[in-house]
């Protein structure tokens, strides 16, 4: 069973305007992290965030975390052509667990 | 550096019969996990190694086992495929943490088709 549920399913937005996805998950955590994957090959590793922090950037991406919510966003600036992808939360659990999400599938249009 | 490695990229079974999947991780990394992605699903966690050891185990049935060498590569077997098992099998590697996953680099997966 995935512990991770991304919001929205699917998302598309046009070059340069900013996107965010949305993930809620139900247990306690060790860390969230964000991977993206192109067309079903490997994944990618974006950002992780431990329990004890709230926000992290790399780039043009922004993470935040609210354990007491049990969620965490992703935002892309600026986004790109090459950023359409599917983009997933996986939630590492304190029983070396990773459960990942289903997806947000986004499309960026030139 | 290479990357995470796999092999076969695709493979095709008929139901009952059994696989062996390949993962080689990156050099000095001694974690492994295997996810099982069905099409249009999220990765589900099948195993996790580290040093040899199973360190973790996801919500699947005995037919599915692992093993990870002494040079931390690892396979993974599934016995009596069902056509429930047509999935893309990835592979992960995790550099040295004590055993907690930090970054997890995928190789690009084994597309096994159960006819």
């Amino acid at each position: 069973s995935q512990q991770g549920e991304e919001d929205p399913q699917a998302l598309s937005i046009q070059e340069g305007e900013n996107a965010t996805m949305n993930c809620s998950y139900k247990t306690s955590i060790n860390n969230l992290q964000w991977y993206r994957q192109n067309s079903g090959r490997g994944l990618v590793h974006l950002i992780l965030i431990r329990s004890n922090e709230r926000e992290k950037h790399s780039g043009r991406l922004r993470v935040t975390l609210d354990t007491s919510k049990k969620s965490s966003s992703l935002l892309i600036t600026a986004s790109r052509a090459a950023d359409t992808a599917s983009y997933f939360c996986a939630t590492e659990r304190y029983n070396n667990d990773m459960r990942f999400g289903a997806g947000t599938r986004l499309t960026v249009k030139p | 550096d290479a990357g995470v490695t796999q092999s076969p990229t695709h493979l095709i079974k008929t139901r009952g019969q059994h696989v062996t999947l390949r993962c080689s991780p990156i050099s000095g990394h001694k974690s492994v996990s295997w996810y099982q992605q069905v099409l249009g699903q999220g990765p589900q966690f099948i195993f996790q190694y580290y040093e040899k050891e199973e360190r973790g185990r996801g919500n699947f049935p005995d037919r599915f086992s692992a093993r990870q060498f002494p040079n931390y590569s690892s396979e993974l077997n599934v016995n009596a495929l069902l056509l429930g098992d047509s999935a893309l099998y990835l592979c992960a590697s995790s550099p040295p943490s004590g055993g907690s996953y930090n970054e997890q680099f995928f190789g690009p997966g084994t597309r096994l088709t159960v006819l």
